[in-house]
């Protein structure tokens, strides 16, 4: 069973562009973490959500935690080739003695010149 | 700076010859975790020590063994590495999961090849 739904899994966009990877979930999470991976890499993390309804802005990155706490979104205004990479969110169970995250299948972003 | 290092960054072993993977870090987290990452997909979490208490996964083949010798160190062992475990391994800390501020933080990975 899937927790954490990673929508689009894969996107191919034009330099300039705007996106919005979307990350659902039917079960509540006390966090969620937003991280990118380039290739060859281990996963870096952009931010952490903790608060229903929280926005979070990094430059041109945009995180957004559900109201719920069940649901995120990334959206990235006027994308450069140096986005690319593998955008993977991942949540915190609520409920304290789950030490896991339960990651989404991440969304790979291509950003063309 | 504070770091999640992996050493090698890229092992080569033969199928069936034992290698071990290495992470240290100087965050003094609790928790270290192994993940094994195939290609553009999730990590997969194979287990974790929170401090000394080893937890795995119920999903994680007895081939993969760990080691955590003292707070700093980390090792993964595959017993017998076949075809199917050629994969990025990510090494990854936490200071007090369970919290709702808490963050993993992953080191750069060891790609490993099976020949």
């Amino acid at each position: 069973t899937q927790l954490l739904e990673q929508s689009p899994q894969f996107l191919s966009i034009q330099e300039g562009e705007n996106l919005t990877v979307y990350c659902n979930s039917s079960s509540v999470f006390s966090s969620l973490q937003w991280y990118r991976q380039e290739p060859g890499e281990g996963p870096v993390l952009l931010v952490t959500v903790v608060t229903g309804g929280e926005v979070k802005k990094l430059k041109r990155l945009t995180f957004q935690f559900g109201d719920a706490r069940k649901d995120s979104s990334l959206h990235i205004t006027a994308a450069q080739p140096g986005d690319t990479g593998l955008y993977l969110c991942a949540g915190e169970r609520s409920g304290g003695s789950n030490y896991k995250l339960t990651f989404g299948k991440g969304t790979l972003l291509t950003v063309n010149p | 700076d504070a770091m999640v290092i992996q050493n090698p960054r890229y092992q080569v072993t033969q199928f069936g010859k034992p290698v071990t993977l290495s992470c240290s870090q100087t965050l003094n987290h609790n928790v270290m975790y192994w993940y094994q990452q195939k290609s553009s997909q999730a990590p997969k979490l194979l287990f974790h020590y929170y401090d000394k208490d080893f937890n795995n996964e119920a999903d994680t083949p007895d081939n993969f063994q760990s080691r955590r010798p003292n707070t700093s160190f980390c090792f993964l062992d595959i017993r017998s590495p076949g075809l199917g475990d050629a994969a990025m391994y990510l090494c990854a800390t936490s200071l007090y999961p369970g919290l709702s501020t808490d963050t993993q933080y992953f080191g750069p990975g060891t790609r490993l090849t099976v020949l």
